[in-house]
């Protein structure tokens, strides 16, 4: 069945440092991958998506690539700041949203 | 707009009981997915319902079931609780249905604790 597999669970980075999150999927057919960050006792929010025919997309500290060969796409936020402490979902589409299990991303001061 | 509600916001159940739990997407949304969220597990797809239809349904038993009105609000049901079905239901809704790569737009969750 439809699966993604999300890594690392957890990461934990210096303040100003780079934070790469990697998910890969296994429904060739997907063609929507969104991200979502989820802060304590929140609702996730998106953050940013891609569709499949761009292999990238960035939008200020935050980007996202997508290599459909490889069925893999991954997350970037450079100059991490403590407020991007949270879980990051990622999740991939043909008929209905499959999510990664989550990276809890710690970005100390 | 105002987004998308859940109701109650916390629950607590005993086994055996059942529970409804209710969702209400952003206006104009006729949309409405369901994911149970547990420690480790992630967001899992529960059913997807578009214009009252159920368009979708995931990897749970018959005890989870769903409804939407022609208001798209949304509506989930779990009968014969268990104590594994403790967790967090979030719903969301979209525009357009599972297969467009429209954005999902998240409730706040309802809480459920079976004890």
């Amino acid at each position: 069945g439809e699966n993604v597999e999300q890594h690392p669970s957890t990461l934990s980075v210096q303040e100003g440092d780079s934070a790469v999150i990697k998910c890969t999927y296994s429904d060739s057919a997907s063609n929507y991958f969104p991200w979502y960050k989820q802060e304590l006792g929140k609702r996730p929010q998106l953050i940013i998506d891609i569709r499949s025919n761009v292999g990238e997309k960035k939008d200020q500290r935050i980007a996202v690539t997508l290599n459909k060969t490889a069925k893999h796409f991954s997350l970037h936020i450079t100059e991490t700041q403590p407020e991007d402490s949270a879980v990051y979902f990622c999740a991939a589409s043909w008929d209905k949203l499959i999510f990664g299990t989550g990276t809890r991303l710690q970005v100390f001061p | 707009k105002a987004g998308v509600t859940q109701t109650p916001r916390y629950l607590i159940k005993t086994r055996g009981q059942q529970v409804t739990l209710s969702c209400s997407p952003i206006s104009g949304h006729r949309s409405v997915s369901w994911y149970q969220q547990t420690p480790g597990q992630g967001l899992q797809f529960l059913f997807e319902y578009f214009s009252e239809t159920q368009r979708n349904k995931g990897n749970f038993p018959g005890r989870f079931s769903g409804r939407q009105f022609s208001n798209s609000r949304s509506e989930m049901n779990v009968s014969t609780l268990e104590l594994g079905d403790s967790a967090l239901y979030l719903c969301a809704s979209s525009l357009m249905p599972g297969g467009q790569a429209d954005t999902q737009y998240f409730g706040p969750g309802t809480r459920l604790t079976v004890l």
